[in-house]
């Protein structure tokens, strides 16, 4: 059975650093790009970052260029999400996503459960 | 950005009706629209992907269709567990981007 177990989330202050992570299981995890995508009440579902199978490309949203930086580790089937210099406007929950492909489709087909960020003072 | 519209953003519905959502992309993204539903305090759950691949696990109840700009999600014969949040995203090319959503309630 496939698993994402995200973990990390809390309150922080703005202007502080988290780590989130997410723990994989139940698939061939260094086989798969994987992907943050975060939600909140307002501005709905909205990809935050990705990272490729093997580590070597990354890619954020322009609203968490140069604060946010995933990592993943394939021995440990782990993806990780550090998160710096937070603003009000990143609160929200981080949601660890696998992104799968077939017949030239690309879809987010498993989902963990989710981490709830909060940034304030 | 591709920017994903989805209509109506909520409606309400009787069990057993049919019910479709529209989503309409700011370009053509061929064929790359994926379909998402969430229930409160949960992650979202694929129903459709490719626009009209239903997604294993997903009764046959739903489909998806359209190409393009335009697409709709259908549910024949809405059921008690079909009221929840309906999300379109388009993976045509990054970033990917999520439709608004579309909240089916009781009527």
């Amino acid at each position: 059975e496939v698993q994402l177990v995200e973990s990390g989330g809390g309150l922080v202050q703005p202007g502080g650093s988290l780590r989130l992570s997410c723990a994989a299981s139940g698939f061939t995890f260094r086989s798969y790009w994987m992907y943050w995508v975060r939600q909140t009440p307002g501005k709905g579902l909205v990809w935050v970052s990705r990272i490729k199978y093997d580590g070597s490309i990354t890619t954020y949203a322009d609203s968490v260029k140069g604060r946010f930086t995933i990592s993943r580790d394939n021995a440990m089937n782990t993806v990780d999400l550090q998160v710096s210099s937070l603003r009000a406007e990143d609160t929200a929950v981080y949601y660890c996503v696998r992104e799968a492909s077939s017949d030239g489709s690309y879809y987010f087909d498993y989902w963990g459960q989710g981490t709830l960020l909060t940034v304030s003072s | 950005d591709i920017q994903m519209t989805q209509s109506p953003s909520s409606l309400s519905a009787s069990e057993g009706d049919r019910v479709t959502i529209t989503c309409r992309a700011s370009q053509s993204i061929t064929r790359y629209l994926n379909w998402y539903q969430q229930k409160p305090g949960k992650a979202p759950n694929l129903l459709i992907y490719g626009a009209s691949n239903l997604q294993s696990g997903v009764p046959s109840r739903f489909s998806g269709s359209g190409s393009g700009t335009d697409f709709t999600l259908t549910v024949t014969s809405l059921q008690p567990e079909d009221f929840a949040t309906y999300y379109c995203q388009q993976s045509y090319n990054m970033p990917r981007t999520f439709g608004g959503g579309t909240k089916v309630e009781i009527k």
